[in-house]
């Protein structure tokens, strides 16, 4: 079956601009989860999504934002972005939050504010 | 502060070679640590552990749990070059459906 597919796989951006990612889960899974990684900080969660519901978020300021929709997609936006964003996004599907290691990530979007 | 702190950094080792990476967690409430690999982007899933003292297996690689002193270790024998990656350790928290990563442990195997 098809993994968890992420898009775009690369994108440059400048300074101020925003930024939609999109992650498609695994069919059937309905947790979709977020995550920053960087060099400096490893994998720092952003939000985790299920059933179209934010059902938790991490330590992240107001400019980041996410949604799901019905079929699982889930989306997350960066407003107003800064140097720091520059990161690696992650996403990771389950059918419930992590049964058994079912956590499958994507192959993430290597974002580069310039 | 929940925290995952992985050792060491890096490491370049020699293709035979046996390698242990440690991974301490201190957070507020436990559920189980997982092992991931990360070779190029997505992390690959390798063990879930839940119970002390309980070793997982697969091939040449393991790993065991110490609910006590908090802390996990992996181990891989007979090391190859297809196992350089940089290899995680998360810690699942019940509150809050979400893991606290480790920043990982680089592993080089050279030739």
């Amino acid at each position: 079956k098809a993994g968890v597919t992420q898009t775009p796989r690369y994108l440059i951006k400048t300074r101020g601009q925003q930024v939609t990612l999109s992650c498609s889960p695994i069919s059937g899974h309905r947790s979709v989860s977020w995550y920053q990684q960087t060099p400096g900080q490893g994998l720092q969660f952003l939000f985790e999504y299920f059933s179209e519901t934010q059902r938790n978020k991490g330590n992240f300021p107001g400019r980041f934002s996410g949604r799901q929709f019905s079929n699982s997609r889930s989306e997350m936006n960066v407003s107003t972005l800064e140097l720091g964003d520059s990161a690696l996004y992650l996403c990771a599907s389950s059918l419930e939050f992590l049964r058994g290691g079912g956590y499958t990530f994507g192959s993430g979007t290597r974002l580069t504010v310039v | 502060e929940d925290k995952v702190v992985q050792s060491p950094l890096s490491l370049v080792v020699h293709e035979g070679d046996t390698v242990t990476l440690n991974c301490s967690y201190e957070v507020t409430n436990f559920r189980s640590l997982l092992w991931y690999k990360q070779e190029k982007k997505a992390p690959t899933f390798l063990f879930m552990l839940t119970s002390s003292g309980i070793e997982k297996k697969s091939g040449r690689l393991s790993s065991i749990l110490d609910k006590k002193e908090l802390f996990s270790i992996l181990n891989i024998t007979a090391t190859q070059t297809g196992d350089s990656a940089v290899y995680l350790c998360a810690v699942d928290v019940p509150t809050g459906n979400q893991f606290y990563f480790g920043t990982g442990t680089s592993l080089t195997v050279i030739p």
